[in-house]
C-alpha cells in the first residue's frame, strides 16, 4: 500500500525559470493538500484541492503559483518565474473525503540559485 | 482565527528521561481535530495521533502518550524513557471540520525539535 508520493524530491532552479512539483495521493484518496515549509519558520498551508477542483486556495501567493489536480494523473503546483524566497520544502498530503487525518508524502526541496 | 503554539522550540534531553511536548491551540469552533506530526531528520512527515474535539480521554501508544484537555485547550504529548531515534521536530496541528466530515487545512505550530542524547 504505497503511500502519497512526491516527485521530484529535489529540484534545482535558476531565478526566472518553472518549478513543477508532483503529487500522488494515496490510494483511494480524493483529497490533496499542499503546504510549504520555509526555512526557521513552520509548515503553512498553501491550497486544498479535489478531483478538477480547487477547493481551497487561501495560502497561495497571489502570483506565479498555481495548484491543479486532474482527473486523471498526479496533483501539480507550478511555480512560475521562480526567485529565491521559493526555496523551501514542498510538502503534499491526502486523505479520503470522510477521513480526517492528512497523509504526508516525502517532501519535494527546492532550491532556487 | 485558528492558531496553535508550541511554546518550546527546541528540548535536549538524555536517554531514558520522560519528555513533554507542549501544545496550545485557540479556536472558535466547536468541532475540531488536534494532531501531532513527527519530523524526522529525514525530512518527512509521520503522523502520531488525532483527536476529536468531543474526546477528551488521553491515550496511550507504547511510550507516546497524550494529555488533551479541552479547559486549557491544550493537547501535550508526553515521550516516556526517551531514546535517541525519538530526536525529531514534533509539530502540532489543528483542523476545523469541512461541511462534507472531513479535513480541513491544518494550522501548525512552530514545531518543538527534541534532541536525545546517548
Amino acid at each position: 500500500n504505497a503511500g502519497v508520493m512526491q516527485n521530484p524530491r529535489h529540484l534545482v532552479r535558476r531565478r526566472g525559470q518553472e518549478a513543477r512539483l508532483r503529487c500522488s495521493p494515496m490510494k483511494g484518496h480524493s483529497h490533496v493538500y499542499w503546504y510549504r515549509q520555509l526555512p526557521e519558520e513552520g509548515l503553512k498551508f498553501m491550497v486544498y484541492l479535489q478531483k478538477e477542483n480547487i477547493i481551497d486556495e487561501s495560502g497561495m501567493p497571489k502570483e506565479r503559483f498555481s495548484a491543479e489536480f486532474p482527473k486523471e494523473g498526479p496533483s501539480i503546483l507550478r511555480i512560475q518565474q521562480v526567485v529565491r524566497g521559493d526555496s523551501a520544502a514542498y510538502f503534499c498530503a491526502s486523505s479520503t473525503p470522510s477521513a480526517d487525518t492528512q497523509y504526508f508524502g516525502p517532501g519535494t526541496r527546492l532550491t532556487v540559485l | 482565527a485558528q492558531k496553535v503554539t508550541q511554546a518550546q522550540t527546541e528540548i535536549s534531553v538524555v536517554e531514558k528521561e520522560d519528555v513533554t511536548l507542549d501544545c496550545v491551540y485557540e479556536t472558535r469552533d466547536t468541532t475540531y481535530y488536534l494532531f501531532w506530526y513527527k519530523q524526522p531528520p529525514s525530512g518527512e512527515l509521520v503522523f502520531l495521533i488525532r483527536r476529536n474535539s468531543f474526546d477528551e480521554q488521553n491515550e496511550i501508544s507504547g511510550r507516546y502518550s497524550w494529555n488533551f484537555q479541552k479547559s486549557t485547550s491544550s493537547f501535550n504529548f508526553t515521550i516516556t524513557a526517551s531514546q535517541v531515534v525519538d530526536s525529531a521536530v514534533y509539530f502540532c496541528a489543528l483542523s476545523e471540520t469541512s461541511t462534507q466530515g472531513g479535513s480541513e487545512k491544518l494550522v501548525f505550530g512552530k514545531g518543538t525539535k527534541l534532541t536525545v542524547n546517548p
